[in-house]
């Protein structure tokens, strides 16, 4: 069964500064995707940036960047110039093609400080 | 375009009640799929619908029921509710079959009582 470990339960950063988080999976699939969703206050889950796993090249979305590392099964988060608004929690997911569904991480809740 | 919308945002519920949980996706989506939050279990995939079909169900027991209308607005179904179905319901769809991408509703919060 695929699995997704978040092994920081929370983070804090300067505003302005950059933050890394991390994400572990494990799987037999060689056709997957991962993800980073966004979760704030608001509750509704945001998509944050997307990664196929056949792509050798990072994904990157503005501010937001990822180090994805296939034989390590690490999909890590890089929030460059971190702003008040990116204070969520951020869960990391996994999808494997015919599976049809997201198995997410437990999530790492962001806090950003002034 | 609008995004995907969860009716009613909040619910109040007695044990052993049911309720029905709406989702209306984006659209032009055909793939609508369920998930529960809760602090402990952290989010759980319940079940994903395709063309009015259920292709995937998670592990949750049978008092769990959804289904998929042909505009494929979907609904999930509790029944015999107890007080460990308080929870966060949130609803994603996505493209087609081959989805990449699934966007979420802002959820339904159903407390049991």
């Amino acid at each position: 069964a695929q699995t997704v470990t978040q092994s920081q339960p929370e983070m804090s950063v300067q505003e302005a500064e950059t933050v890394t988080l991390s994400c572990t999976y494990d799987t037999s699939e060689s056709d997957y995707y991962l993800f980073w969703y966004k979760q704030p206050p608001s509750r509704q889950m945001i998509l944050v940036i997307r990664q196929e796993a056949y792509k050798q090249q990072n994904a990157t979305e503005n501010r937001f960047s990822v180090n994805f590392q296939k034989a390590a099964k690490s999909f890590s988060l890089k929030i460059s110039d971190s702003q008040l608004g990116d204070a969520a929690m951020y869960f990391c997911a996994y999808y494997a093609l015919g599976n049809e569904k997201l198995t997410f991480g437990t999530g790492t809740r962001l806090t950003i400080i002034p | 375009k609008a995004g995907v919308t969860q009716t009613p945002r909040y619910l109040i519920k007695t044990r052993g009640q049911q309720v029905t949980l709406s989702c209306s996706p984006i659209s032009g989506h055909r793939s609508v799929s369920w998930y529960q939050q809760t602090p402990g279990q952290g989010l759980q995939f319940l079940f994903e619908y395709f063309s009015e079909t259920q292709r995937n169900k998670g592990n949750f027991p049978g008092r769990f029921s959804g289904r998929q209308f042909s505009n494929s607005r979907s609904e999930m179904n509790v029944s015999t509710l107890e007080l460990g179905d308080s929870a966060l319901y949130l609803c994603a769809s996505s493209l087609s079959s081959r989805r990449t991408e699934a966007f979420f509703g802002q959820g339904t919060r159903l407390t049991v009582v």
